[in-house]
């Protein structure tokens, strides 16, 4: 199946700071999905993203979809100790596998 | 139901034993997914029904693991000769389809003493 790359793997920010993760691959993908997972919590869908140079907002998240396909990433402007959890991209239509994973601290 | 249920929510075996964990889908979803996800870690897949096709077991870890699924509903994950590295939440998530969004149950969490 697709694989992709998430970055970073950690990131610490002070409340109201911006954060921003990203997915890589390496082969053209069909659609991306992101999800969140609260700690203690299981991955909760958030939102789908299909064509080229998609950009859809959610609040204060801001999901895009890169031109060639292969990359996407989530931008949260000015964090809330809410957002805590670990994000997790998913690549392509086929059986789901999952990014590592990137896991966000928010220090109030 | 209204979500994927998965049972039971904890479970802590002896070493060498077996356990069944067993996920109740979203009606009506023809795919399901088992996950491994030890403490901080991402998630590991495991194996992936798709209506009535055979699974896809690639990411069964070892001939320990099997999983069924009965009449495209419930599933269950047996785990034999349970090892400590088994020791990890076990995620169960159905979709209507292939590729579209998840739904995740809460997890079982198995510890092997």
């Amino acid at each position: 199946g697709q694989q992709v790359m998430q970055i970073p793997q950690y990131q610490h920010v002070q409340e109201g700071e911006d954060f921003t993760t990203y997915c890589n691959s390496s082969t053209t993908l069909s659609n991306i999905q992101w999800y969140k997972q609260r700690p203690g919590g299981h991955p909760v869908f958030l939102i789908q993203l299909v064509k080229s140079g998609e950009v859809k907002k959610q609040k204060r998240l801001t999901f895009q979809f890169g031109e060639a396909k292969k990359n996407s990433s989530l931008h949260i402007t000015a964090t809330q100790t809410t957002d805590v959890g670990t994000y997790f991209c998913k690549g392509g239509s086929e059986k789901l596998v999952f990014g590592k994973g990137t896991k966000l601290t928010v220090n109030p | 139901g209204a979500g994927v249920s998965q049972s039971p929510s904890n479970k802590v075996t002896e070493k060498g034993k077996d356990v069944e964990l067993r996920c109740d889908p979203i009606s009506g979803h023809t795919a399901l997914y088992w996950y491994r996800q030890s403490l901080g870690q991402g998630l590991e897949f495991l194996i992936y029904f798709q209506g009535n096709s055979a699974p896809d077991k690639s990411g069964l870890p070892s001939d320990r693991f099997s999983a069924e699924r009965t009449g495209g509903s419930v599933s269950t994950l047996t785990i034999q000769r349970t090892q400590q590295e088994d020791s990890a939440v076990y995620l169960c998530a159905s979709s209507r389809w292939t590729g579209e969004k998840a739904f995740f149950g809460q997890g079982t969490r198995l510890t092997v003493v």
